[in-house]
Protein backbone atom coordinates (compact mmCIF):
# COMPACT_ATOMS: atom_id res chain seq x y z
CA UNK A 1 0.00 0.00 0.00
CA UNK A 2 1.19 3.33 -1.18
CA UNK A 3 2.12 5.53 1.77
CA UNK A 4 3.40 9.36 2.60
CA UNK A 5 7.14 9.13 3.64
CA UNK A 6 8.52 11.16 5.62
CA UNK A 7 12.04 11.85 7.32
CA UNK A 8 13.71 12.11 9.69
CA UNK A 9 11.33 10.64 12.49
CA UNK A 10 12.87 12.72 15.30
CA UNK A 11 15.14 15.76 15.70
CA UNK A 12 16.69 17.33 18.12
CA UNK A 13 18.50 20.84 17.78
CA UNK A 14 19.46 23.69 19.42
CA UNK A 15 18.13 27.02 19.23
CA UNK A 16 19.12 29.03 16.39
CA UNK A 17 20.29 25.90 14.75
CA UNK A 18 18.51 25.28 11.41
CA UNK A 19 16.58 21.99 10.38
CA UNK A 20 15.20 20.66 7.49
CA UNK A 21 12.68 17.54 6.80
CA UNK A 22 11.83 16.21 4.08
CA UNK A 23 8.50 14.18 2.72
CA UNK A 24 7.81 11.98 -0.36
CA UNK A 25 3.90 12.36 -0.85
CA UNK A 26 1.76 9.19 -2.56
CA UNK A 27 2.84 8.47 -5.82
CA UNK A 28 0.54 10.69 -8.60
CA UNK A 29 -0.83 13.42 -5.84
CA UNK A 30 -0.40 16.69 -7.42
CA UNK A 31 -1.03 18.09 -3.80
CA UNK A 32 1.25 18.53 -0.93
CA UNK A 33 0.45 19.93 2.51
CA UNK A 34 2.67 20.67 5.21
CA UNK A 35 1.25 20.88 8.89
CA UNK A 36 2.19 21.43 12.21
CA UNK A 37 0.65 19.71 15.18
CA UNK A 38 1.73 21.03 18.69
CA UNK A 39 0.78 18.19 21.59
CA UNK A 40 -2.49 18.02 22.62
CA UNK A 41 -3.81 20.47 19.55
CA UNK A 42 -5.55 19.58 15.65
CA UNK A 43 -3.00 19.87 13.04
CA UNK A 44 -2.23 23.46 11.75
CA UNK A 45 -1.92 23.93 8.06
CA UNK A 46 2.10 25.75 7.26
CA UNK A 47 2.05 25.49 3.09
CA UNK A 48 -0.07 23.77 0.59
CA UNK A 49 1.17 22.90 -2.74
CA UNK A 50 -0.50 22.10 -6.03
CA UNK A 51 1.95 20.16 -8.16
CA UNK A 52 5.51 22.80 -7.90
CA UNK A 53 3.24 26.09 -7.18
CA UNK A 54 2.69 27.25 -3.59
CA UNK A 55 -0.98 28.03 -3.13
CA UNK A 56 -1.55 28.62 0.44
CA UNK A 57 1.00 29.85 2.77
CA UNK A 58 -1.22 31.94 5.03
CA UNK A 59 -0.08 30.27 8.04
CA UNK A 60 3.78 29.91 7.35
CA UNK A 61 6.04 32.01 9.10
CA UNK A 62 8.34 33.37 6.45
CA UNK A 63 11.04 35.16 8.66
CA UNK A 64 11.91 31.50 9.72
CA UNK A 65 10.55 29.13 7.82
CA UNK A 66 10.70 27.93 3.87
CA UNK A 67 9.21 25.46 1.97
CA UNK A 68 9.74 23.95 -1.77
CA UNK A 69 8.84 21.66 -4.31
CA UNK A 70 10.95 21.75 -7.10
CA UNK A 71 9.99 19.11 -9.43
CA UNK A 72 6.80 18.61 -8.09
CA UNK A 73 7.29 15.42 -6.17
CA UNK A 74 8.72 15.50 -2.81
CA UNK A 75 9.08 18.48 -0.68
CA UNK A 76 11.27 20.10 2.16
CA UNK A 77 10.25 22.14 4.63
CA UNK A 78 13.20 24.23 6.28
CA UNK A 79 13.56 26.13 10.13
CA UNK A 80 16.38 28.63 9.82
CA UNK A 81 16.88 29.36 13.16
CA UNK A 82 15.11 27.16 15.18
CA UNK A 83 12.92 28.77 18.02
CA UNK A 84 12.13 26.84 21.33
CA UNK A 85 8.16 27.26 19.97
CA UNK A 86 9.05 25.41 17.02
CA UNK A 87 8.51 22.17 18.89
CA UNK A 88 5.86 20.00 17.47
CA UNK A 89 5.41 17.17 15.44
CA UNK A 90 5.69 18.26 11.41
CA UNK A 91 3.21 16.20 9.25
CA UNK A 92 3.13 16.11 5.76
CA UNK A 93 0.00 14.96 3.78
CA UNK A 94 -1.02 14.75 -0.03
CA UNK A 95 -4.11 14.22 -1.89
CA UNK A 96 -4.75 13.02 -5.36
CA UNK A 97 -8.41 14.44 -6.59
CA UNK A 98 -9.67 18.12 -6.06
CA UNK A 99 -12.86 17.19 -5.53
CA UNK A 100 -11.90 15.15 -2.75
CA UNK A 101 -9.11 17.26 -0.94
CA UNK A 102 -10.91 16.55 2.27
CA UNK A 103 -8.98 13.00 2.08
CA UNK A 104 -5.86 13.64 2.51
CA UNK A 105 -2.92 10.86 3.40
CA UNK A 106 -0.70 11.52 6.25
CA UNK A 107 2.96 10.64 6.39
CA UNK A 108 3.67 9.70 10.25
CA UNK A 109 5.37 12.90 11.13
CA UNK A 110 8.60 14.64 12.33
CA UNK A 111 8.89 14.80 15.59
CA UNK A 112 11.19 18.18 16.15
CA UNK A 113 12.11 18.84 19.72
CA UNK A 114 14.31 22.28 20.06
CA UNK A 115 16.19 22.83 23.14
CA UNK B 1 -14.76 31.96 11.32
CA UNK B 2 -12.12 29.49 10.89
CA UNK B 3 -12.40 27.43 13.81
CA UNK B 4 -13.87 24.47 14.36
CA UNK B 5 -14.30 23.98 18.17
CA UNK B 6 -14.31 19.86 19.28
CA UNK B 7 -15.46 18.49 22.55
CA UNK B 8 -14.93 16.72 24.77
CA UNK B 9 -11.02 16.91 25.02
CA UNK B 10 -11.17 13.32 26.10
CA UNK B 11 -13.64 10.40 26.70
CA UNK B 12 -13.79 7.20 28.51
CA UNK B 13 -16.19 4.30 27.48
CA UNK B 14 -16.40 0.88 28.42
CA UNK B 15 -16.15 -1.95 25.46
CA UNK B 16 -19.41 -2.21 23.87
CA UNK B 17 -20.21 1.73 24.67
CA UNK B 18 -21.01 4.02 22.60
CA UNK B 19 -18.49 6.83 22.11
CA UNK B 20 -19.89 10.15 21.03
CA UNK B 21 -18.03 13.06 19.77
CA UNK B 22 -18.79 16.70 18.92
CA UNK B 23 -17.93 19.17 16.86
CA UNK B 24 -19.19 22.79 15.80
CA UNK B 25 -18.21 25.46 13.54
CA UNK B 26 -19.08 28.75 12.27
CA UNK B 27 -17.94 29.31 8.75
CA UNK B 28 -21.19 28.00 6.65
CA UNK B 29 -18.91 28.27 3.33
CA UNK B 30 -17.30 24.69 4.64
CA UNK B 31 -18.50 22.34 1.92
CA UNK B 32 -17.20 18.97 3.23
CA UNK B 33 -16.46 17.71 6.95
CA UNK B 34 -14.13 14.64 8.03
CA UNK B 35 -13.46 12.93 10.64
CA UNK B 36 -9.61 11.29 11.07
CA UNK B 37 -8.04 9.19 13.74
CA UNK B 38 -4.85 9.27 15.18
CA UNK B 39 -2.90 6.25 16.94
CA UNK B 40 -0.10 7.24 18.97
CA UNK B 41 3.29 7.95 16.67
CA UNK B 42 1.13 7.66 13.17
CA UNK B 43 -0.38 10.61 11.19
CA UNK B 44 -3.98 11.36 11.03
CA UNK B 45 -5.69 8.73 8.92
CA UNK B 46 -9.51 9.78 7.52
CA UNK B 47 -12.53 7.78 8.84
CA UNK B 48 -15.10 8.79 7.52
CA UNK B 49 -16.36 12.22 5.88
CA UNK B 50 -20.64 13.91 5.24
CA UNK B 51 -21.48 16.61 3.38
CA UNK B 52 -23.67 19.76 4.68
CA UNK B 53 -26.58 18.46 2.91
CA UNK B 54 -26.74 14.92 4.19
CA UNK B 55 -28.00 14.66 7.81
CA UNK B 56 -26.84 10.88 8.36
CA UNK B 57 -23.98 8.94 7.35
CA UNK B 58 -22.71 5.42 8.19
CA UNK B 59 -19.77 3.48 7.76
CA UNK B 60 -20.05 0.02 9.79
CA UNK B 61 -19.43 1.55 13.92
CA UNK B 62 -18.64 4.53 12.77
CA UNK B 63 -21.60 7.27 11.77
CA UNK B 64 -21.56 10.80 11.68
CA UNK B 65 -24.80 13.08 12.37
CA UNK B 66 -24.83 16.53 10.67
CA UNK B 67 -27.21 19.62 11.88
CA UNK B 68 -26.93 22.35 9.35
CA UNK B 69 -29.32 24.51 11.33
CA UNK B 70 -27.41 24.16 14.63
CA UNK B 71 -23.67 24.16 12.58
CA UNK B 72 -22.95 21.32 14.72
CA UNK B 73 -21.62 17.61 13.43
CA UNK B 74 -20.73 14.43 15.74
CA UNK B 75 -19.23 11.27 15.51
CA UNK B 76 -20.58 8.13 16.86
CA UNK B 77 -18.79 5.20 17.60
CA UNK B 78 -21.17 1.92 18.44
CA UNK B 79 -19.97 -1.10 19.66
CA UNK B 80 -16.67 0.59 21.11
CA UNK B 81 -13.50 -1.81 21.25
CA UNK B 82 -10.37 -1.28 23.11
CA UNK B 83 -9.33 -1.16 19.26
CA UNK B 84 -10.41 2.08 18.65
CA UNK B 85 -8.52 3.54 21.27
CA UNK B 86 -6.85 6.65 19.88
CA UNK B 87 -7.24 10.44 19.24
CA UNK B 88 -10.11 11.77 16.97
CA UNK B 89 -10.11 14.99 15.13
CA UNK B 90 -13.26 16.77 13.59
CA UNK B 91 -12.41 18.93 10.46
CA UNK B 92 -14.03 21.43 7.83
CA UNK B 93 -13.09 21.62 4.33
CA UNK B 94 -13.83 24.32 1.35
CA UNK B 95 -13.24 22.31 -1.65
CA UNK B 96 -14.95 24.99 -3.73
CA UNK B 97 -12.00 27.01 -2.90
CA UNK B 98 -8.88 27.11 -4.56
CA UNK B 99 -6.97 25.42 -1.68
CA UNK B 100 -9.89 23.08 0.07
CA UNK B 101 -7.73 23.31 2.89
CA UNK B 102 -8.76 21.63 6.04
CA UNK B 103 -9.52 23.15 9.73
CA UNK B 104 -9.01 21.00 11.86
CA UNK B 105 -10.41 20.56 15.94
CA UNK B 106 -8.54 20.42 18.90
CA UNK B 107 -9.13 16.12 19.29
CA UNK B 108 -10.48 14.12 21.34
CA UNK B 109 -8.48 11.36 23.09
CA UNK B 110 -10.85 8.24 23.22
CA UNK B 111 -9.70 5.29 25.66
CA UNK B 112 -11.84 2.27 25.25
CA UNK B 113 -11.55 -0.29 28.57
CA UNK B 114 -11.63 -3.30 28.09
Amino acid sequence: EAEVAQSPRYKITEKSQAVAFWCDPISGHATLYWYRQILGQGPELLVQFQDESVVDDSQLPKDRFSAERLKGVDSTLKIQPAELGDSAMYLCASSFLRTRAYEQFFGPGTRLTVL
Amino acid sequence: QQQVKQSPQSLIVQKGGISIINCAYENTAFDYFPWYQQFPGKGPALLIAIRPDVSEKKEGRFTISFNKSAKQFSLHIMDSQPGDSATYFCAASLISSNTGKLIFGQGTTLQVKP
